[in-house]
């Protein structure tokens, strides 16, 4: 299956900075990405769409201008979470579609966040 | 009313039973049907996959789609204690189908 890697797995930092998540595609394509948060115990929840060469897509209730993306290529997509809070500690996965008819989609292995 | 409601457990069974996992849902236009595994801070891991109704079987795991009832169900058999993790149902209607909706998990444990 495709695979999707995340980095970097894991980060801490001090409140009131910024912190850069990237999500790549590593052998295949991909025109739209996925973020997603996930907090303890619970499910995931779609934050955003990111496509290749146009503005992400942001569900209700996510502010886009602290939770920037940018999708820069066929196989990268970055998610800067700004002016970061300890409200923001979770754990963030991205996903890719597969390439065939099926509707799979291929997750990254996460990273989680801690905000100190 | 969650569009997908999903048993969070905890559900703990020894060693070669038979799990059954379930999900439903409310909203009639979902068309494909997933399950991930999800180990302890790792990203999920798609499991099966099934479009529409009927069943289909991938070694120990079977997955059922009944769309008359809203209800989706995974079964495994022989369990091991290395399925221990949390499992999630997703699924999605056709045209937006590249955006899931999950369920909230179940976590499973195997005990030896």
């Amino acid at each position: 299956g495709a695979v999707v890697s995340q980095h970097p797995s894991w980060v801490i930092c001090k409140s009131g900075t910024s912190v850069k998540i990237e999500c790549r595609s590593l052998d295949f394509q991909a025109t739209t990405m996925f973020w997603y948060r996930q907090f303890p115990k619970q499910s995931l929840m779609l934050m955003a769409t990111s496509n290749e060469g146009s503005k992400a897509t942001y569900e209700q209730g996510v502010e886009k201008d602290k939770f920037l993306i940018n999708h820069a290529s066929l196989t990268l997509s970055t998610l800067t979470v700004t002016s970061a809070h300890p409200e923001d500690s979770s754990f963030y996965i991205c996903s890719a579609p597969g390439q065939g008819a099926n509707n799979e989609q291929f997750f990254g292995p996460g990273t989680r966040l801690t905000v100190l | 009313q969650k569009e997908v409601e999903q048993d969070p457990g905890p559900l703990s069974v020894p060693e070669g039973a038979i799990v059954s996992l379930n999900c439903t849902y409310s909203n009639s236009a979902f068309q494909y049907f997933m399950w991930y595994r999800q180990y302890s801070r790792k990203g999920p891991e798609l499991l099966m996959y099934t479009y529409s109704s009927g069943n289909k079987e991938d070694g120990r795991f079977t997955a059922q789609v009944d769309k008359s009832s809203k209800y989706i169900s995974l079964f495994i058999r022989d369990s091991q204690p290395s399925d221990s993790a949390t499992y999630l149902c997703a699924m999605s209607p056709p045209g937006s189908a590249r955006q899931l909706t999950f369920g909230s998990g179940t976590q499973l444990t195997v005990l030896p």
